[in-house]
């Protein structure tokens, strides 16, 4: 089976701009969940979606957000980017998003914001 | 909240010595726990998780971690360490109510091996 993956793998945006990364699971799963992860903060949970839905949402301004399409690709938007969004976003998934599930990362996409 | 604490930001061993990476979770009711890796560039693996079963939980090359409830303790250790175990190590925990899939992670502690 194929594994997470993320597209693109790098990006480079100015302030106030908008990004959207794009995540798809591994083949059946149905949950999808993104994390950011900073030299400062460390790794932060975003929000999960499971079938279409968003299931839970961390502690991230209104300019993050996110969608799950049927075939469980999920999409990360950030609107008007600030220089404190450089990170490297990380999406995981698992099959039916029960907690003692593992969830499996992708390689993440490096977001550069100047 | 459930919090996730990780000592020691770095340590150093040498190739061949023991590998022990400390992992303390606080909560009263003991969550789900999992150790990754997290090589340059890379996303994360799970090396191991422990969700309630046996308390000592083996996992990948060589890797393995012992629960204690008494002392909120996860932590991960190797008998013998290789330079290709070089990389991040991060500690979460699944709380066991509310939460869903959200993963609480350690800040994580860079693992050095030289020769």
């Amino acid at each position: 089976k194929a594994g997470v993956t993320q597209t693109p793998r790098y990006l480079i945006k100015t302030r106030g701009q908008q990004v959207t990364l794009s995540c798809s699971p591994i083949s059946g799963h149905r949950s999808v969940s993104w994390y950011q992860q900073t030299p400062g903060q460390g790794l932060q949970f975003l929000f999960e979606y499971f079938s279409e839905t968003q299931r839970n949402k961390g502690n991230f301004p209104g300019r993050f957000s996110g969608r799950q399409f049927s075939n469980s690709r999920s999409e990360m938007n950030v609107s008007t980017l600030e220089l404190g969004d450089s990170a490297l976003y990380l999406c995981a998934s698992s099959s039916s998003g029960q907690r003692e599930e593992t969830q499996y990362f992708g390689p993440g996409t490096r977001l550069l914001v100047l | 909240a459930q919090s996730v604490t990780q000592l020691g930001s770095h340590v150093s061993v040498s190739e061949g010595a023991l590998v022990l990476l400390r992992c303390n979770y606080s909560s009263s009711v003991p969550p789900y726990l999992f150790w990754y890796v997290q090589y340059p560039n890379q996303g994360l693996q799970l090396l191991l998780k422990y969700t309630s079963a046996a308390t000592l939980v083996k996992g990948i090359n060589g890797f393995e971690a012992e629960f204690k409830k008494s002392e909120t303790s996860f932590h991960l250790t190797k008998p013998s360490a290789h330079m290709s175990d070089a990389a991040e190590y991060f500690c979460a925990a699944k709380p066991f109510s509310g939460g869903y899939n959200k993963l609480i992670f350690g800040a994580g502690t860079r693992l050095a091996v030289h020769p």
